[in-house]
């Protein structure tokens, strides 16, 4: 069964370095999304990304962050300068236009520790 | 302003019961709910989805009731199990005119199972 895959699966980074986290959505998905998920706390919409470009941000996607889909495959989260309160899970999701709903698939996610 | 959110943040049952978890959300717009499941270190995974012209769906050993008059959605586990132990969020499913969607995540209920 096809699944959203997400490296690393954790990344310990210094305050102030740049992070890149990447994702490889489902391959024939053209919708593409980034959460976080701070511990203990639910899941927060970052962004959604169609078409090559972004669709809508949320306010915690400020100019820190940023998306890209370099190729057919990548999707991937920029964040310029870290701080301590980007530590959380990162998940990346992906969906299809097709199909009875419109469920997103989550990745396995990415646990960012800012030191 | 406009959210999702749990009535009950822990919920413990024997194994054998039936669990109800419960869940409001406050946007009239959305027009497509989905109950997710949370494992430690995992991400959200698609447990059953239901669209707003619908009050009832049913999938294996799960429910999903859906009133929207008191903008109410519950999720029913038949018969739980130890497995059934995680975090269960419900998510709204907010329209946007090119279809690429958003969902906002309720605080999530930890579901503890009883041996």
């Amino acid at each position: 069964e096809p699944e959203v895959t997400q490296t690393p699966s954790h990344q310990v980074t210094q305050m102030g370095q740049e992070v890149i986290l990447r994702c490889v959505p489902i391959s024939n998905h053209l919708y593409f999304y980034w959460y976080r998920q701070i511990l203990g706390q639910k899941v927060e919409f970052l962004v959604s990304f169609y078409n090559n470009e972004i669709s809508e941000k949320s306010e915690i996607f400020d100019d820190q962050f940023s998306v890209e889909r370099p190729d057919g495959s990548n999707f991937t989260l920029k964040i310029r300068s870290t701080k301590l309160e980007d530590s959380a899970m990162y998940f990346c999701a992906s969906r299809d236009t097709g199909g009875w709903g419109n469920e997103q698939f989550f990745g396995p996610g990415t646990r960012l520790t800012v030191l | 302003g406009e959210s999702v959110g749990l009535h009950l943040p822990t919920l413990s049952v024997q194994e054998g019961d039936n669990s109800i978890i419960n869940c409001a959300y406050s946007n009239s717009a959305s027009d497509y709910f989905i109950w997710y499941k949370q494992e430690s270190g995992k991400g959200p995974q698609f447990i059953i989805d239901i669209r707003s012209n619908m009050d009832k769906r049913q999938g294996q050993r799960v429910t999903v009731l859906l009133n929207k008059t008191v903008k109410h959605l519950s999720l029913q586990i038949a018969a739980t199990q130890p497995g059934d132990s995680a975090v269960y969020f419900c998510a709204e499913n907010r329209p946007r005119s090119d279809s690429s969607y958003k969902l906002i995540f309720g605080s999530g209920t930890r579901l503890l199972v009883r041996p």
